[in-house]
């Protein structure tokens, strides 16, 4: 497609659920960045692909976190037995090439509130 | 540590009023340093970026951005806003070497018809 694409746009979960965020990004690109954007902050880095090797996961906030790109396409972003903090807005993003100064392009971003 | 910081959490000016939201920086070496804004409702978009050369940045729908190394400031200015740049604005900065951004906690502007 034309962008990065997120779903589920909005997802609502129990507390201790599962969840599971997907991202496709633009066709080609190389880099693909997970971030967190809590109510009121600004995006914070979570994860970062190059093609299929995971190379930075320092932003995960927790083992409850789990990111994959098996293909070097699409990515899910996995959160295991879901807690309130856990709320916030999951900005998927990518770069056609790796290294500082790309532009990198966002989705619109899965919208999680854990109940 | 590296850090990108906005001090005005919410501007309100009214249409054609010039606009001018403050970014500094925290960083040692190379600075790769971007603004974007995120209409309601919709994604992220790129303003614009600075990388090297003319610390005056033009980007799209009028705005620039003017690096200033002596400050740690990249702040964004535009000489006359309209309704449609009601937006949150965000300064970031490069995170290392492989093209990740730290951002800053955002601008909320609104501009009055």
């Amino acid at each position: 497609g034309a962008g990065v694409s997120q779903s589920p746009r909005y997802k609502v979960a129990k507390r201790g659920q599962d969840v599971a965020l997907r991202c496709d990004p633009i066709s080609g690109h190389v880099s693909l960045f997970w971030y967190q954007q809590a109510l009121g902050q600004g995006p914070e880095f979570l994860t970062y692909f190059q093609n299929e090797a995971q190379l930075d996961k320092s932003g995960l906030p927790s083992d409850r976190f789990f990111a994959e790109r098996p293909e070097g396409s699409v990515s899910t972003l996995k959160i295991q037995r879901t807690q309130q903090e856990d709320s916030a807005v999951y900005l998927c993003a990518s770069s056609v090439s790796w290294g500082a100064g790309n532009t990198i392009y966002f989705g619109e971003g899965s919208w999680l509130t854990v109940v | 540590a590296q850090s990108v910081s906005q001090h005005n959490h919410h501007v309100i000016l009214s249409e054609a009023a010039s606009l001018e939201l403050g970014c500094n920086y925290s960083y040692g070496g190379t600075v790769n340093l971007f603004w974007y804004v995120q209409y309601p409702g919709q994604h992220l978009q790129l303003l614009l970026k600075y990388f090297s050369g003319d610390p005056l940045v033009k980007g799209i729908k009028g705005f620039e951005a003017e690096f200033i190394k002596s400050k740690f400031s990249f702040n964004l200015r535009k000489p006359s806003v309209q309704w449609s740049d009601t937006a949150e604005y965000f300064c970031a900065g490069d995170r290392g070497s492989q093209g990740n951004l730290i951002f800053g906690k955002g601008t909320k502007l609104s501009v009055k018809p």
